[in-house]
């Protein structure tokens, strides 16, 4: 059973830093990962995603790198800004349904 | 493409109510998957949908539970009798194969 675990599970950054997030997943056979950005109360919005095939994507000031044979994913936010502020949750696709498996997400705040 | 749109967005239900809730998929995404949030958590599977037939439920969807995607367009899940402990977010994505999972805004069910 594929599990996902999420390090830390909350930050508190000034802003203008650059930071980290963590992912690690048991299960290494997996097709694709995804980064998912959650503010309190709403929806999931997709960030990344970076299929097994490929070691990192990039969009603006995110870049997320994935390295199966470990099991681990990370999430990095260049120059963060209050608007950054939410909680980041990682997922796989497993099971016969390729449903997501989430990690518990960080929660992320950016102090200006 | 608008996205995948949930309603209500909010209900707040009396113990013993039924409720049901309505997801509406991106229009060429074939599969659509129910997930269940509780607070600092991330989302958990609960069913999913290839075009109409339900192929796959979790344990977590109890007899109280059932989903339905009429016609493989729009989807409903509905919840009898409900306890206060069904009280969550209430996820819809549907999946768009490279593109990977769009998230809805979520139904935030309050049981009191």
């Amino acid at each position: 059973k594929q599990e996902v675990t999420q390090i830390p599970a909350a930050l508190s950054v000034p802003e203008g830093e650059n930071l980290v997030l963590n992912c690690s997943f048991t299960d290494s056979a997996i097709y694709n990962l995804q980064w998912f950005r959650q503010d309190p109360g709403k929806g999931l919005t997709s960030l990344l995603l970076i299929q097994s095939s490929q070691r990192e994507q990039t969009s603006g000031r995110l870049n997320a790198s994935l390295d199966k044979s470990s099991g681990r994913s990370t999430l990095y936010i260049a120059a963060s800004q209050p608007g950054d502020s939410a909680t980041y949750l990682c997922a796989v696709p497993s099971g016969s349904a390729r449903q997501l498996t989430f990690g518990s997400g960080t929660q992320l705040t950016v102090l200006p | 493409d608008t996205g995948v749109s949930q309603n209500p967005r909010h209900k707040i239900t009396k113990r013993g109510q039924n409720v049901t809730f309505r997801c509406d998929p991106i229009s060429e995404h074939n599969r659509l998957y129910w997930y269940r949030q509780t607070l600092g958590q991330g989302p958990e599977f609960l069913t999913y949908f290839q075009n109409e037939a339900q192929l796959e439920k979790s344990r977590l969807l109890s007899d109280r539970f059932s989903a339905e995607r009429p016609k493989g367009s729009f989807s409903t899940l509905e919840i009898q009798r409900t306890e206060q402990g069904d009280s969550a977010m209430y996820l819809c994505a549907s999946f768009g194969g490279r593109g990977g999972y769009t998230f809805g805004s979520g139904t935030r069910l309050t049981v009191v």
